[in-house]
């Protein structure tokens, strides 16, 4: 089983910096990467796909990058409704393992 | 677009069975993977298993084996989970989500969760 990292565990941002999370893989996973924002009592929703495509009605501040090992989530520009915790998942071994989330906090 | 509405929570006694329906309505159900997704308190998401109803046969984590059984309902668009031996351990919230329609085991849309309650 695939085992993946998101660092850093928390992350405190002001609105409208940038946040930068990352996801390592323990094996290639190619770009078979996808990843989720759920806020609090909700379910995840999918923002990235492919590591790098952005999933519908998802804003363009949102950017994934990365192959293999290793990748990253970027928001361009935090807004109030970007507070949430994030996670990562690999889709390219059964099971599609996820990270154990960023939480992306207000600064 | 698909919605996935789930039923609601269950209080349930250790050693007793839980089944969750997952009901899909406005696009596909029958050809793209179902699969149920759980949430512990305060952790972090774990696939436990998924059906491709069309098929019928179901999939499971080697975590969940012999403890759990995905099904699929055509005629109406669910898909149930029943997970059985239940311990403090699975209180969580059990969510179903569907296959994305251009890649396989990511999951787009979800269900709004089930929250089930394992306790004496």
């Amino acid at each position: 089983e695939i085992v993946m990292t998101q660092s850093p565990a928390t992350l405190s941002v002001s609105p409208g910096e940038r946040a930068t999370l990352s996801c390592r893989a323990s094996q290639s996973v190619s770009s078979n990467l996808a990843w989720y924002q759920q806020k609090p009592g909700q379910a995840p929703r999918l923002l990235i796909y492919g590591a790098s495509t952005r999933a519908t009605g998802i804003p363009a501040r949102f950017s994934g990058s990365g192959s293999g090992t290793e990748f990253t989530l970027t928001i361009s520009s935090l807004q109030s409704e970007d507070f949430a915790v994030y996670y990562c998942q690999q889709s390219d071994n059964w099971p599609g393992t996820f990270g154990q989330g960023t939480k992306v906090e207000i600064k | 677009q698909v919605q996935l509405v789930q039923s609601g929570a269950e209080v349930k006694k250790p050693g007793s069975s839980v089944k969750v329906s997952c009901k899909a309505s406005g696009g596909s159900f029958s050809s793209r993977t179902i699969s149920w997704v759980r949430q512990a308190p305060g952790h972090g998401l774990e696939w436990m298993g998924g059906i491709i109803p069309i098929f019928g046969a179901a999939k499971y984590t080697q975590r969940f084996q012999g403890r759990l059984t995905i099904t699929a309902d055509e005629s109406t668009s669910t898909a149930y989970m029943e997970l059985s031996g239940l311990r403090s351990e699975d209180t969580a919230i059990y969510y179903c989500t569907r296959d994305h329609a251009s890649v396989g085991m990511t999951f787009d849309p979800w269900g709004q969760g089930t929250l089930v309650t394992v306790s004496s």
